[in-house]
């Protein structure tokens, strides 16, 4: 088992909004910041949000990041057959003194 | 531009060693950790361990801690994982990337495949 927990898939119609939650522990999600990656088919992941809510240069405003105690979600919006992909969190985990993953939403745009 | 360019896949046999590369450009290589990720066949992503390279300071996780080790050159700006005796369940593609939260950059992927 993953020490994120990520729902295992969601699905939405083309334009409509979707999130992905992320639920952890103080001593992850609670004390660090949280990274949200998207992993096209046959790809290498690629980060869409850093620091809980920010994103990189050349990533649409379609996605955001939030994050509230111990949990953190992330919203597309706009949907694209393009945004089909894996979505997965990350973070620090302060006691394992390990990076650590959620294990991974797949996203189908109906 | 920042890259990370990986060595290509693999195939080896049980028991036999492995050393898998991954080469750094467009930023200063010893000012962030190099990670390196797990990812089995249809499973998600594992944080394996980081290296620092000014220094190569290593740090792994528990579940992989002395099963794989993670080394640097400087000098060339590459960043390794190695085995010493791979397993069928060594299976997998490995990915690098610059920084561990956020990893801002990832390498390509490279895939090993360990079969008889």
């Amino acid at each position: 088992q993953s020490v994120l927990t990520q729902p295992p898939s969601v699905s939405a119609a083309p334009g409509q909004k979707v999130t992905i939650s992320c639920s952890g522990s103080s001593s992850n999600i609670g004390n660090n910041y949280v990274c949200w990656y998207q992993q096209l088919p046959g790809t290498a992941p690629k980060l869409l949000i850093s620091d809980n809510n920010k994103r990189p240069s050349g990533i649409p405003d379609r996605f955001s990041g939030s994050k509230s105690g111990t949990s953190a979600t992330l919203g597309i919006t706009g949907l694209q057959t393009g945004d089909e992909a894996d979505y997965y969190c990350g973070t620090w985990d302060s006691s394992l003194s390990a990076g650590v993953f959620g294990g991974g939403t797949k996203l189908t745009v109906l | 531009e920042v890259q990370l360019v990986q060595s290509g896949a693999e195939v080896k046999k049980p028991g036999e060693s492995l050393r898998i590369s991954c080469k750094a450009s467009g930023y200063s290589f010893t000012t962030y950790w190099i990670n390196w990720v797990r990812q089995m066949p249809g499973k998600g992503l594992e944080w394996m361990g980081r290296i620092d390279p000014s220094d190569s300071y290593t740090t792994y996780s528990p579940s992989f801690q002395g099963h794989v080790t993670i080394s640097a050159d400087k000098s060339i700006s590459t960043a390794y994982l190695q085995w010493s005796s791979l397993k069928v369940s060594d299976t997998a593609m490995y990915y690098c990337a610059r920084r561990a939260n956020p990893a801002d950059y990832w390498g390509q992927g490279t895939l090993v495949t360990v079969s008889s």
